[in-house]
């Protein structure tokens, strides 16, 4: 089973920052948080991770607190193709960890407006 | 190539059928997994390969799937005696090595009728 918690739904409007939850409350310290984005009708892609220092890359931001049991995917201006379900997965090991295969959830879906 | 291309991108079988889904990953990526995924459901794990050797078989549903890597890059997942309820969207995701990013692929959209 998954680990995490997300809402299933969220709107946003175009040009406004994204701010998508997750709550990991059961994280182990040698859990990273990833997040993963799926668009209608094409595989998972990757987002970001971190394990507990607050990530940015040319995507998003990753906001971890201090105890790790939540975060927040922030997409800093919402266009319309960034609509799609968006997954948040606690997974052992880093971009070079030994854990296989990611347990998905259900997502959030994420539906930006113009 | 330049993505993981996975064929056929749709493929409607009668019940009883064989099917066979195919894989191309990333030239030279040794990790690949594949991933079933029902309608309106997260992707869920069905096996994993590091080369040709097939380390983690543990989420396939039953003794009718069965998957295959003889070369170590093309994989090929092929599901026996075909049921309604297989009908979901394969998922085939590759990475350089264990732990490393994954790219996924579009996906084989199954339907069983």
């Amino acid at each position: 089973d998954a680990k995490t918690t997300q809402p299933p739904s969220m709107d946003c409007a175009e040009g406004r920052a994204a701010n998508l939850p997750c709550n990991h409350s059961t994280i182990s310290g040698n859990e990273y948080v990833y997040w993963y984005r799926q668009i209608h009708s094409q595989g998972p892609q990757y987002i970001i991770h971190g394990l507990k220092n607050n990530e940015t890359n040319e995507m998003a931001s990753l906001i971890i607190t201090e105890d790790r049991k939540s975060s927040t995917l922030i997409l800093p201006h919402a266009t319309l193709r960034d609509t799609a379900v968006y997954y948040c997965i606690v997974r052992v090991g880093g971009y070079g960890g030994s854990q296989g295969n990611l347990i998905f959830g259900k997502g959030t879906k994420l539906s930006v407006k113009p | 190539g330049a993505g993981v291309s996975q064929s056929p991108r749709y493929k409607v079988a009668k019940r009883g059928q064989d099917v066979a889904l195919r894989c191309d990953p990333i030239s030279g990526h040794v990790s690949l997994f594949w991933y079933q995924q029902a309608l309106g459901q997260g992707p869920e794990f069905l096996t994993y390969f590091q080369n040709e050797a097939q380390l983690d078989k543990s989420g396939l549903p039953s003794d009718r799937f069965f998957a295959e890597r003889p070369e170590g890059s093309v994989s090929t997942l092929k599901i026996q005696r075909t049921q309604q309820e297989d009908s979901a969207v394969y998922l085939c995701a590759s990475s350089f090595a264990q732990g490393y990013g994954y790219t996924f692929g579009s996906g084989t959209r199954l339907t069983v009728v």
